[in-house]
Order: C-alpha cells, then structure tokens, then sequence
C-alpha cells in the first residue's frame, strides 16, 4: 500500500524568507507524486507533479519540489514567501493504475509581514 | 477552462435523511473520484469509477454508495446521513492515463452539516 508522510501540520515563515515544506513517502513501485495547494474554502488545485521524467520538477507560482529516492522524499520548496502563499498544501502519492491519490494529511503555511 | 462542478457548496441536512451530492466534469475524463476532507486527516477516497456504471471502493466507503449513469457526472449518495458524516466532500475527474500524466480536477468542494 502507498502512503504519504507530511511533516508539521503548521509552517510558519516571514514574507520573503524560504518555505520548506516536507513530504516523505512509501511506495513500493516508482511513485507518481503530487503537491496541491488548497485556498480557504476552495477545492484543490495542482502545483506540480513528479512522473520520473527529471527529479527537480518546477510548479506554478514560483514552486518546486525535488525527488529522492534514497530519501524517499519530495518536498516543496519556493525561494521567497509571499502573502499570497498562505494556503493549505498537500503531498499525493498515485495509484498507477486507476490514479486514484492517497494524500498527506496537509500542511498549513502561515506567512507573517 | 477545464471544470468540475458540484452542485452545492453548502449543505444542512437532518439525520436519518437520504443525501444525494452531484458532481458534473466537462473534460470528457474517464475518471472520477469522490474525496472527503477532514482537518487534520486530509483527504480520504470514499469511492471512484472509471467508467460508466462501474464504480469501486475506496478507502471509506461504508455509509457511502455512488451512480455513474453518464459519463460526465457522478454522484455521491448517503443513505441514512449520520452526524459522524458531516464533512467536506470533494469531487475530481481525471483522464485514463495510468497515473502518469493523469492531473486529477478538482471542484469547489461542497460542505456537508448534518444536524
């Protein structure tokens, strides 16, 4: 069975400073992983993917995540925080056959002025 | 502008009543999918389909049934709503690609009260 692990269920940054969001996973087939970002009361919108073309994938909004496999990591990082970024953000790992997603159970970013 | 609608962002509805939650996609996708959402456990599959009138389990079905009569549209059905079901629920479609380049879509979401 897949599973994914995000690590705190709060991050806290300044504006400007770099987020780091962390994500670990378990999977014993080559993962198809995902990071969405969730803004209140919306649905979920994807940030980016990893299907084992290259390992550093970059999203939208200036994201990027980074695959390791002797880590078994994937974790999303953006240089500089905006106010904007303040959202709820989940790590997904893919069923290769019917692409359904198991999910972590989601990371709050807080951003401070 | 690729879409998956559900029918209502909020609703109430009392205990023991039967509860229909719709989702359309316009993306002619294969796929879908219904998630619930609850703080601090993320999102959990409750039940998808990959094609019409097919349907499978997922990880918490019990409660839970779905009808994919149309391609476009799944719908998600508690039986008897209890209050342990009150939630956000999610739907989302994606294209038959085996996982690799298979963007799931999701809606807005509808939240679910049940007093």
């Amino acid at each position: 069975a897949q599973s994914v692990t995000q690590l705190g269920s709060h991050v806290s940054v300044s504006e400007g400073a770099l987020v780091l969001l962390r994500c670990n996973y378990s999977s014993s087939v080559p993962p198809y992983l995902f990071w969405y970002v969730q803004y209140p009361n919306q649905g979920l919108q994807l940030l980016l993917k990893y299907t084992s073309a290259a390992t550093l994938v970059k999203g939208i909004n200036g994201f990027e995540a980074e695959f390791k496999k002797s880590e078994t990591s994937f974790h999303l990082t953006k240089p500089s925080a905006h106010m904007s970024d303040a959202a709820e953000y989940f790590c997904a790992v893919s069923d290769r056959r019917y692409s359904t997603l198991t999910f972590g159970k989601g990371t709050m970013l807080l951003v401070s002025p | 502008d690729v879409k998956v609608t559900q029918s209502s962002r909020y609703l109430v509805k009392r205990t023991g009543e039967k509860v229909f939650l719709e989702c359309v996609q316009d993306m002619d996708h294969e796929n879908m999918f219904w998630y619930r959402q609850d703080p601090g456990l993320g999102l959990r599959l409750i039940y998808f389909s990959y094609d019409v009138k097919m349907k499978e389990k997922g990880d918490i079905p019990e409660g839970y049934s779905v009808s994919r009569e149309k391609k476009e549209r799944f719908s998600l059905i508690l039986e008897s709503a209890s209050t342990n079901q009150t939630s956000m629920y999610l739907c989302a479609s994606s294209s038959l690609g085996q996982g690799m380049n298979t963007e799931a879509f999701f809606g807005q979401g509808t939240r679910l009260t049940v007093v």
